[in-house]
């Protein structure tokens, strides 16, 4: 059972907003960073958001991540088709000196 | 651009050890700050990290993984292992290595292998 938890899944409408949630304790998105990936089917994961809200470099300005307290969200604006897939938290954990990754959440763009 | 491809057998017998490596190109396994991880994925699950060793030789594993896990690295292969011990079939997976840019002790950027898929058998 993740520590970092996820709604198993979202759904959005083609060109609006779908915001996926992730919530966890003081020990891990309390006091550190979170990061978000993406995994379509068949793929490794590919890294959206490391430092909470910070974007490597090509990936589009559409994904974008927050953190407040314990919780942390990412937003996907403008949804296309080709974003269905698994989105995944992820962030250390001081307790436990680990990285955990949250359950996942699989996105359905209808 | 960093390339890394996992390596090993995809079939080990039950209560072996897993050995997996992982090959990298266009970088130093001994040169720059890498956090080098093993990240696994059980068929149709998430995502696991199983751990990381950085420059220093500093390892740190999942508490689950511990006292069966080692990660190392071997700077003259340009390469880095897992070795996983006792294998049960909840160990079967998808088994990815990882490099993760590490800036002030916090990573940020990474590069990820195909993955190597791990079936175990009775």
């Amino acid at each position: 059972q993740s520590v970092l938890t996820q709604p198993p899944s979202a759904s959005g409408t083609p060109g609006l907003t779908v915001t996926i949630s992730c919530s966890g304790s003081s020990s891990n998105l309390g006091s550190h960073e979170v990061y978000w990936y993406q995994q379509l089917p068949g793929t490794a994961p590919k890294l959206l958001i490391y430092w909470n809200d910070q974007r490597p470099s090509g990936v589009p300005d559409r994904f974008s991540g927050s953190k407040s307290g314990t919780s942390a969200s990412l937003a996907i604006s403008g949804l296309r088709s080709e974003d269905e897939g698994d989105y995944y938290c992820a962030g250390w954990d001081g307790r436990v000196s680990g990285v955990l990754f949250g359950g996942g959440t699989k996105l359905t763009v209808l | 651009q960093m390339q890394l491809q996992e390596s090993g057998p995809g079939l080990v017998k039950h209560s072996q050890t897993l050995s997996l490596t992982c090959s990298v190109s266009g970088g130093s396994i001994s040169g720059g700050h890498f956090y080098w991880t093993w990240v696994r994925q059980p068929a149709g699950k998430g995502l696991e990290w199983i751990g990381r060793i950085d420059i220093s030789g500093v390892t740190y594993y999942n508490p689950s993984l511990t006292n069966r896990v080692t990660i190392s690295k071997d700077a003259s292969k340009n390469q880095f292992s897992l070795n996983l011990k006792s294998v049960t079939a909840a160990d079967a997976a998808l088994y990815f290595c990882v490099a993760v840019i590490e800036v002030a002790g916090k990573g940020t950027v990474d590069y990820w292998g195909q993955g190597t898929l791990v079936t175990v058998s009775s």
